[in-house]
């Protein structure tokens, strides 16, 4: 199994909701990670998750939670977000053998909108 | 910013003709990725070149890596309608986890 599957597809939420993304692998890798992508635009790291611990937090506004529950599940507990929140948000994972050079497995991604 | 570039922002060629990407980042890497997405789609990973190796090859896919001028690129030979996609090229570093950070984008339109 090399897929990563996310949940839900599309996902338009108020900016008073609070919502989740779900991201998940059964490929035995250790590292986990968001990206934002808006429109016409490459994808921008937001968490990485090695090991289970957060490892990487590129100044994410708090309104975005990541939480990596077990090492196949990653999700992203969204709350008070902004109209311009709104972006693809994909999902990857890769081995994470320490200093090695691993190629990440996307998921299809959720399309996020925020009224 | 950390961002790579990447040029041309669009190509368009007949079916059948090479198409070349090229791309060019700001720091030490680790390895450099180059990916493929359909559409707003998730990303599929094409090929991976660490920073020791100069070319690299994956059926009609080759990589180049200059680390002295801090670039890359990628040809695409005898192209196909399915290529039509959006390249980006990934810059890695390992800073516990590995870090990547994408290049602009190539939009490649192939004509039949």
């Amino acid at each position: 199994d090399t897929e990563v599957t996310q949940t839900p597809k599309h996902l338009v939420m108020g900016m008073t909701n609070k919502k989740s993304l779900k991201c998940e692998q059964h490929m035995g890798h250790r590292a986990m990670y968001w990206y934002k992508q808006k429109a016409k635009k490459p994808p921008e790291l937001m968490f990485v998750y090695s090991y289970e611990k957060l490892s990487i937090n590129e100044s994410v506004p708090s309104r975005f939670s990541p939480e990596c529950p077990n090492s196949s599940l990653l999700n992203l507990h969204l709350h008070a977000l902004q109209p311009e929140d709104s972006a693809l948000y994909l999902c990857a994972s890769s081995q994470e053998r320490q200093g090695a050079s691993d190629t990440q497995y996307f998921g299809p991604g959720t399309r996020l909108t925020v009224l | 910013s950390q961002q790579g570039e990447e040029d041309p922002q669009a190509l368009s060629i007949q079916e059948g003709e090479n198409a070349t990407m090229n791309c060019s980042y700001k720091t030490s890497i680790n390895n450099l990725q180059w990916y493929r997405q359909n559409s707003g789609r998730g990303l599929v990973h094409l090929i991976l070149i660490r920073s020791n190796e100069r070319e690299k090859h994956s059926g009609r896919l080759r990589v180049t890596l200059d680390t002295s001028k801090k670039s890359s690129s990628l040809l695409i030979t005898a192209s196909r309608a399915a290529d039509t996609a959006s390249y980006f090229c990934a810059n890695a570093r390992i800073q516990g986890a590995q870090k990547l950070v994408f290049g602009q984008g190539t939009r490649l339109t192939i004509n039949p």
